[in-house]
């Protein structure tokens, strides 16, 4: 089964701030990935597809990038409601479909 | 407008069994294929189990494989997940997702706001 790793787990920032979290398959996956953003007592809800298309309603400032094993999620420019819990999962091919173990985004 | 509603989820003994349904509008149901994800409270997302748009195809987690089963019903706009053997790690709020992919595989792009299974003698 291909295993997601983010980095960091867990990330202080401030408003304004550009922050980029990381994400790394350990096997390719193309472009097979989704972030998603989670609040406290929310579901998740997704953000990019794709590994870089935003999905509808989402705010500009997030931004995906990369292939085959190394992703990144961007939020250039930190707003008070974007400090939330930020998953990575991969789609590739057939399941397990394991999503990455999470990074907490916390206002500093 | 999608929406995804669960319910089942109550508090079980070890070794019980439990059935989680999820009741689907707002889309063609039997067009899409569907997932089970769960999370343990305070801790990261889990994928558990996927079920294709005709029921032909199922996907499990090691975690679950022989003790769990996804199942639905197009004519209800229902899926479902059977859990037999339950442990105390099955302890989780436990969510439905559409897939994104019309009659394909990919990710949960709408979810439900989950129902809590509670494993405890």
């Amino acid at each position: 089964d291909i295993q997601m790793t983010q980095s960091p787990s867990s990330l202080s920032a401030s408003v304004g701030d550009r922050v980029t979290i990381t994400c790394r398959a350990s096997q390719g996956i193309s472009n097979h990935l989704a972030w998603f953003q989670q609040k406290p007592g929310k579901a998740p809800k997704s953000l990019i597809y794709a590994a870089s298309n935003l999905q509808s309603g989402v705010p500009s400032r997030f931004s995906g990038s990369g292939y085959g094993t190394d992703f990144t999620l961007t939020i250039s420019s930190l707003q008070p409601e974007d400090f939330a819990t930020y998953y990575c999962q991969h789609y590739n091919s057939y399941p397990p479909y394991t999503f990455g173990q999470g990074t907490k985004l916390e206002i500093k | 407008e999608v929406q995804l509603v669960e319910s089942g989820g109550v508090v079980v003994q070890p070794g019980g069994s439990l059935r989680l349904s999820c009741a689907a509008s707002g889309f063609t149901f039997e067009d899409y294929s569907m997932h089970w994800v769960r999370q343990v409270p305070g801790k990261g997302l889990e994928w558990v189990s996927l079920i294709n748009w005709d029921a032909g195809n199922t996907f499990y987690a090691d975690s679950v494989k022989g003790r769990f089963t996804i199942s639905r019903d197009n004519s209800k706009k229902s899926l479902y997940l059977h859990m037999n053997s339950l442990r105390t790690d099955d302890t989780a709020l436990y969510y439905c997702a559409k897939d994104q992919s019309h009659r394909g595989y990919s990710y949960g792009d709408y979810w439900g706001q989950g129902t809590l299974v509670t494993v405890s003698s």
